[in-house]
């Protein structure tokens, strides 16, 4: 089975300008979630979609960010217009039910997100 | 908050030693799961052990819980070179929320 899938592993860009983050989840899984890591602030959840329905966006930073996910096989993560504190790895993870029925989460390799 | 605390936040230990890692959380769960990051890569699940179990094992792996003080622990027995990861615990409510990890470094 194919993991989950991001795209691109490595974006350079300069601030003012849209950054999108995609990311394909396994098959069949119906959650997935967005985090974001960096060194001073750990591993942190930005949002996250049921059956591709947002649940919980409070941890998005600001109305730069937006995320959505048109299907089931199919999200992504847009940063308009970027700043270079969004400078960070970017994860998206899935799941096939909730971590409460003990299922784990999956993760791709992230994005490595450099503003300058 | 949700979120497991991982300790301590750094270890470094010789190939062939034992490593412990310690997890605390504060609220009530039905799992608490273990991941591994190895650099560049994402999390990877390890382990996952559930409410009514007090310990688990998987290869090198042991996991213990403890409810009453809210903790677990991550045994990674014989560790090799290649266990050099930072390792992360999680409680099992959605969504996961991790802690900063211990970074574990093996030297052979």
């Amino acid at each position: 089975d194919a993991g989950v899938i991001q795209s691109p592993r490595h974006e350079v860009t300069e601030m003012g300008q849209e950054v999108t983050l995609r990311c394909k989840p396994i098959s069949g899984h119906d959650y997935l979630f967005w985090y974001r890591q960096t060194m001073m602030r750990g591993l942190e959840l930005l949002i996250y979609f049921n059956n591709n329905v947002p649940i919980d966006d409070s941890g998005m930073p600001e109305d730069r960010f937006s995320a959505k996910m048109p299907n089931a096989s199919f999200s992504t993560l847009k940063i308009q217009p970027s700043e270079p504190r969004d400078s960070a790895v970017y994860f998206c993870a899935s799941s096939r039910g909730q971590a409460s029925l003990n299922q784990p989460q999956h993760f791709g390799d992230g994005t490595r997100l450099s503003i300058l | 908050s949700q979120q497991g605390e991982e300790d301590p936040q750094a270890l470094s230990i010789q190939e062939g030693e034992n490593a412990t890692m310690n997890c605390s959380y504060k609220t009530s769960i039905n799992n608490l799961q273990w991941y591994r990051q190895n650099s560049g890569r994402g999390l990877v699940h390890l382990i996952l052990i559930r409410s009514n179990e007090r310990e688990k094992h998987s290869g090198r792996l042991r996991v213990t819980l403890d409810t009453s003080k809210k903790s677990s622990s991550l045994l990674i027995t014989a560790s090799r070179a290649a266990d050099t990861a930072s390792y992360f615990c999680a409680s099992g409510n959605t969504p996961l929320v991790f802690g900063k990890g211990t970074r574990l470094s093996v030297i052979a």
